[in-house]
């Protein structure tokens, strides 16, 4: 199975801050890396699919980039509704797997 | 806009059978990968497996073939069956639906039901 790593497990920060959270594979899986985001006591929200395409609606702040083995999520300007834990998830080959969450808090 | 939600036994019994629905509105079944993730509490995501519309499936092998989905046309539905759990099976289970254009992606998900195997 592909492993999924993500630093750093938890991040705090101000509304307003640009953060970043990256995502490493244990071998390439090319662009075919999704993020998802999480609030407590609530199903997963795709976000960005294929590395750097955000779904639809999903606000611009939130950016992906990367390819390989290393992706990286950036939100451009925190907003108080994004904290959250965040995932990766590639798609190369079964089984998908997910990286072990990074979880964003209000500083 | 799709929907999808969850509906089984809170509470199954060790080395008995979880089954569990997925019920899907706004969207037709016949179309799209539908599928099964779960998650233990407090802990990552793990992907079960899915089932496309046309019938071919996938599973995680780390279920060792415990893992059987379904879909049932008629009622715009898919189940999932997990044979002999134990408490290791304790989770939030997630049906979602995903998409393979371009990039294999769950874009939809349920609201989540958590299972919890015990005598």
């Amino acid at each position: 199975d592909i492993q999924m790593t993500q630093s750093p497990s938890s991040l705090s920060a101000s509304v307003g801050d640009r953060v970043t959270i990256t995502c490493r594979a244990s071998q390439s899986v090319n662009i075919y890396l999704n993020w998802y985001q999480q609030k407590p006591g609530k199903a997963p929200k795709f976000l960005i699919y294929a590395a750097s395409n955000l779904q639809d609606g999903v606000p611009s702040r939130f950016s992906g980039s990367g390819s390989g083995t290393d992706f990286a999520l950036t939100i451009s300007s925190l907003q108080p509704e994004d904290f959250a834990t965040y995932y990766c998830q590639q798609s190369i080959g079964t089984p998908y797997t997910f990286g072990q969450g990074t979880k964003l808090e209000i500083k | 806009q799709v929907q999808l939600q969850e509906s089984g036994p809170g509470l199954v019994k060790p080395s008995e059978t979880l089954s569990l629905t997925c019920t899907v509105s706004g969207d037709s079944i016949s179309s799209y990968y539908w599928s099964w993730i779960r998650q233990p509490p407090g802990k990552g995501l793990e992907y079960i497996g899915y089932m496309y519309y046309s019938g071919s499936t996938n599973y995680n092998p780390s279920l060792k073939s415990r893992a059987t989905i379904e879909l049932d046309t008629s009622k715009n539905q898919f189940s999932l069956r997990l044979s002999s759990v134990t408490a290791a099976d304790t989770a939030v289970y997630y049906c979602a639906r995903a998409r393979s254009s371009g990039c294999f992606r769950f874009e939809y998900w349920g609201q989540g039901i958590l299972v919890t195997v015990s005598s």
